[in-house]
């Protein structure tokens, strides 16, 4: 897998966008870059994924840089539900997109 | 279509003995891996199996072990349990074993061992 580095905590005001940044500068050209979420006591949850285009579900943004060494997440009207922590994973092409190493995550906290 | 199940949801076994978790994937999928949260920690990945077979397994010793079934369901096996071995254990499923799909998880086994 690449590595990904994400900041350690953030906070949002409720209603404002949540963006979330990510950097993955050794990502080879296969290598998509996912999104993953755990709220407390539960399992991870997917939120997005995407390679090379910016991606946009009922969930969440994903935008990608151009040299795909960064991406941001983007939560765009954030709620108290959204409060988990946030994984940034660029799994290997050879290992999989069920292979997934975690890290630290963003633990991501929005404010009433 | 149903979601991956677990079972049990919660378990404490005694130092020494062995355990058996239990996963049903998602309707249609074939491939299923095996994570251990620790408290305080991201998932760790322990092993994969695509259609019966292991597929990859992360850096955890041979007590760890697991099976896949023709239905695509799963177990994980672990022998002679030791008190760090107490985590949430997490099953999840994914349509294929490739790059670009999802994989969906379940809630998870939480194991205390005392």
């Amino acid at each position: 897998d690449a590595k990904t580095t994400q900041p350690t905590s953030m906070d949002c005001a409720e209603g404002r966008a949540a963006n979330l940044p990510c950097n993955h500068s050794t990502i080879s050209g296969n290598e998509y870059v996912y999104w993953y979420r755990q709220i407390h006591s539960q399992g991870p949850q997917y939120i997005i994924h995407g390679l090379k285009n910016n991606e946009t579900n009922e969930m969440a943004s994903l935008i990608i840089t151009e040299d795909r060494k960064s991406s941001t997440l983007i939560l765009p009207h954030a709620t108290l539900r959204d409060t988990a922590v946030y994984y940034c994973i660029a799994p290997s092409d050879q290992t999989g997109a069920n292979n997934l190493f975690f890290g630290t995550g963003t633990r991501l906290t929005v404010i009433p | 279509e149903t979601g991956v199940t677990q079972s049990p949801t919660h378990l404490i076994k005694t130092r020494g003995q062995q355990v058996t978790l239990r996963c049903s994937s998602q309707s249609g999928h074939n491939t299923v891996s095996w994570y251990q949260q620790a408290l305080g920690q991201g998932p760790q990945f322990i092993f994969q199996y695509y259609r019966e077979e292991e597929n990859g397994r992360g850096n955890f010793p041979p007590r760890f072990s697991g099976l896949q079934f023709p239905n695509y369901s799963s177990e994980l096996n672990v022998n002679a349990l030791e008190l760090d071995d107490s985590a949430l254990y997490l099953c999840a499923s994914s349509l294929e074993k490739g790059i670009d799909t999802e994989a969906f998880f379940g809630q998870g086994t939480r194991l205390t061992v005392v």
